[in-house]
């Protein structure tokens, strides 16, 4: 079976420290694997993706995360958190040939000055 | 490149009516799905759909319905609406490179209260 699990609903920072959403997936299959950023009251937002080319994937406005296949992880990490970053996120996975998207249950980042 | 369009942006219904939420997407993704979000959960998805002519059931399909006659369009039917279904509805597409899923784009959403 296919699933995500975001380990921590939420996840609290002063403004300046680094940033860590930790997510977990089980796939039978190579994943693909996403995370999105969803602001109050908007849409998702696509932040990175991982498609088995480099397991250190870039995102927008600083985002990164590191594809672990050993570990079965795919954590999302910023050095320095921003006001603005204070969302929800969720982690994606899709694992080759499959049809669906699996969203895990989302960490709200909670970002303090 | 409008990408996933959806409307309404918002709606309000009374127990019992029914209503279709439509989606349209100008990316010729074959891929197109429907997922609900309600207060402070992830997404849910109801059905989803791999081409024209297409559909499967997500998750949570029971009281919707779709269908899917072009690539472009992928409607969305509530009939007879319950409190249940007060809701965040998204509308998303994709497509496959080589075997894989890429990234999903979606619609802004649509709020849905059902009273």
């Amino acid at each position: 079976a296919q699933s995500v699990t975001q380990l921590d609903s939420h996840v609290s920072v002063s403004e300046g420290t680094p940033v860590l959403l930790r997510c977990n997936y089980s796939s039978s299959y190579s994943p693909s694997l996403f995370w999105y950023v969803q602001h109050p009251n908007k849409g998702l937002q696509l932040l990175l993706k991982y498609t088995s080319a480099a397991t250190l994937v870039k995102g927008i406005n600083g985002f990164e995360a590191e594809f672990k296949k050993s570990e079965t992880s795919f954590h999302l990490t910023k050095p320095s958190a921003h006001m603005s970053d204070a969302a929800e996120y969720f982690c994606v996975v899709s694992p080759w040939g499959f049809q669906k998207l699996v969203f895990g249950t989302g960490t709200r980042l909670l970002v303090s000055p | 490149n409008a990408g996933v369009t959806q409307t309404p942006k918002f709606r309000i219904l009374k127990i019992g009516q029914s209503m279709t939420l439509q989606c349209t997407q100008d990316m010729n993704h074959n891929y197109m799905y429907w997922y609900r979000q309600d207060p402070g959960m992830g997404l849910k998805l109801i059905y989803y759909s791999v081409g024209a002519g297409i559909t499967d059931k997500g998750e949570v399909p029971n009281g919707y319905n779709v269908s899917r006659s072009t690539t472009e369009d992928f409607p969305l039917r509530l009939e007879l609406a319950a409190p249940s279904q007060t809701s965040v509805y998204f509308c998303a597409s994709s497509y496959k490179r080589e075997g894989r899923n890429t990234e999903a784009f979606f619609g802004q959403g649509t709020r849905l209260t059902v009273v």
